[in-house]
């Protein structure tokens, strides 16, 4: 089966620097796309890797290891409007979109 | 703002109601795409339309029926549901069909909650 691996939650500091980690295991690959979502929000997209390496986007970041099967955001100088849910998802050979059930990610002062 | 507006944004409605929800988008894409998300659950991708026209249909109960009368306009018709059904039903759109492709503009979201 396809599967999407993210942690469920974690905690931050502001003004700290947070990983957030997915892992997948797909038919094929065609591209990583994170997304971000606060409570009662659309979801909003953040970035996309389809090579290994690194993508970045001001305070966010995105990596992609296409042979471990792994990607991660990275988010820097976290402020309080960070906290949100970050949703992981995979393109796999048939060009489905797999999703991962998300990251809660909390930032406290 | 992200172009895709859906209406109600909550709903609760008994058993044996029937309800509709809408979804527009003003972004000029062609593609269009119903999803329910559940808690702590990844999305589910029920329904895609691309150029109004039903394109896959994930296994989703009868008791949902989408209409796309438009390239603009998308609905979910509900009918019967049961207590399961409860979730947040996000409408998204993207320029091109293929969930995989390019990048998708959500509404956001009916949150239904069947009694």
């Amino acid at each position: 089966g396809q599967n999407i691996d993210q942690p469920t939650e974690m905690t931050a500091t502001e003004g700290a620097i947070v990983q957030i980690n997915c892992t997948y295991q797909t038919s094929g690959f065609n591209g990583l796309f994170w997304y971000q979502q606060h409570a009662g929000e659309a979801p909003t997209f953040l970035s996309y890797n389809v090579l290994d390496g690194l993508e970045e986007k001001g305070r966010f970041s995105s990596v992609l290891s296409r042979s471990k099967g792994y990607s991660y955001l990275l988010l820097k100088e976290l402020q309080m409007k960070d906290s949100a849910s970050y949703l992981c998802a995979v393109t796999d050979s048939n060009y489905q979109l797999i999703w991962g059930a998300g990251t809660k990610l909390i930032i406290k002062p | 703002e992200t172009g895709v507006t859906q209406t109600p944004r909550h709903l609760v409605m008994g058993m044996t109601n029937k309800k509709s929800l809408k979804c527009e988008q003003h972004l000029g894409h062609n593609a269009m795409y119903w999803y329910k998300q559940s808690a702590k659950k990844p999305l589910e991708l029920m329904f895609v339309y691309s150029l109004e026209e039903r394109v896959e249909n994930n296994s989703v109960p009868s008791r949902f029926s989408p209409e796309c009368p438009n390239s603009s306009h998308l609905f979910l018709h509900l009918h019967t549901l049961q207590p399961e059904d409860s979730a947040l039903y996000l409408c998204a759109s993207s320029q091109h069909r293929g969930t995989g492709v390019d990048e998708q503009f959500f509404g956001p979201g009916t949150r239904l909650t069947v009694l």
